[in-house]
């Protein structure tokens, strides 16, 4: 069974349109919920870390929240542009070693 | 903007062959861990190191992989015979500690033929 699933799949939106992204998990430990960035071929880049109950971040136009008690983040893009086309990927985790992937939400920005 | 640097960022291996791959962590960060990226976007974890111990690893990396992360030299994954199964991007990541942060590299993509 997925440990972390993130919805939708894919999503399309217009640039400058608002989003939001989900990620249901049921890993435990969840010391620490991550959301990443991962450009078409490349590596990950971090957004944001979340670790407290009901804790919420923003980094410039990424805003995120958790529900521990529901086991649930969301991602939220304002204004998106077109160089946000990519994958974004949550990944959750204890402190020791072991994380857990989800298989990411592709986004697309058209003009 | 991550330094883990990662080389080769692709290989072709014939199956059989052996594939090997480099990582430089980030400057300081004594945690190392590699990670098999597949084409349908699931994260497989193969190994960590803590400088230069072995903390963690799946049993896939301990019969068909060798890892090291050697004092003052990149670490490595070498695959010691090729699958076609094996085709997928490896990504390195780095931190701090088991709580902070990973830092990943571009990631170096195997193709088995």
């Amino acid at each position: 069974k997925t440990q972390v699933e993130q919805s939708p799949q894919s999503l399309v939106v217009r640039q400058g349109e608002n989003c939001v992204l989900q990620c249901n998990y049921s890993v435990t430990p969840d010391n620490h919920l991550r959301w990443f960035k991962q450009d078409t071929g490349k590596g990950l880049v971090s957004l944001t870390v979340l670790v407290h109950e009901n804790d919420k971040t923003s980094n410039g136009r990424y805003s995120a929240t958790l529900d521990k008690d529901a086991k649930h983040s969301t991602l939220h893009i304002t204004a998106t542009l077109l160089d946000d086309t990519a994958t974004y990927i949550c990944v959750v985790g204890s402190n020791t070693d072991k994380v857990v992937f989800g298989t990411g939400t592709r986004l697309q920005v058209s003009p | 903007n991550s330094k883990v640097i990662q080389t080769p960022r692709y290989l072709v291996k014939g199956q059989g062959q052996k594939a090997k791959m480099r990582c430089i962590p980030e400057k300081g960060h004594p945690v190392v861990f590699w990670y098999q990226q597949n084409k349908n976007n699931e994260f497989k974890f193969l190994i960590n190191f803590q400088n230069q111990e072995v903390l963690q690893q799946i049993d896939m990396t301990e019969k068909r992989f060798s890892a090291e992360c050697p004092s003052n030299s990149p670490c490595s994954l070498e695959i010691q015979s090729s699958e076609a199964g094996d085709s997928a991007l490896y990504l390195c990541a780095s931190s701090l500690n088991s709580g902070n942060t990973l830092y990943f590299g571009e990631g170096s993509r195997l193709i088995v033929v």
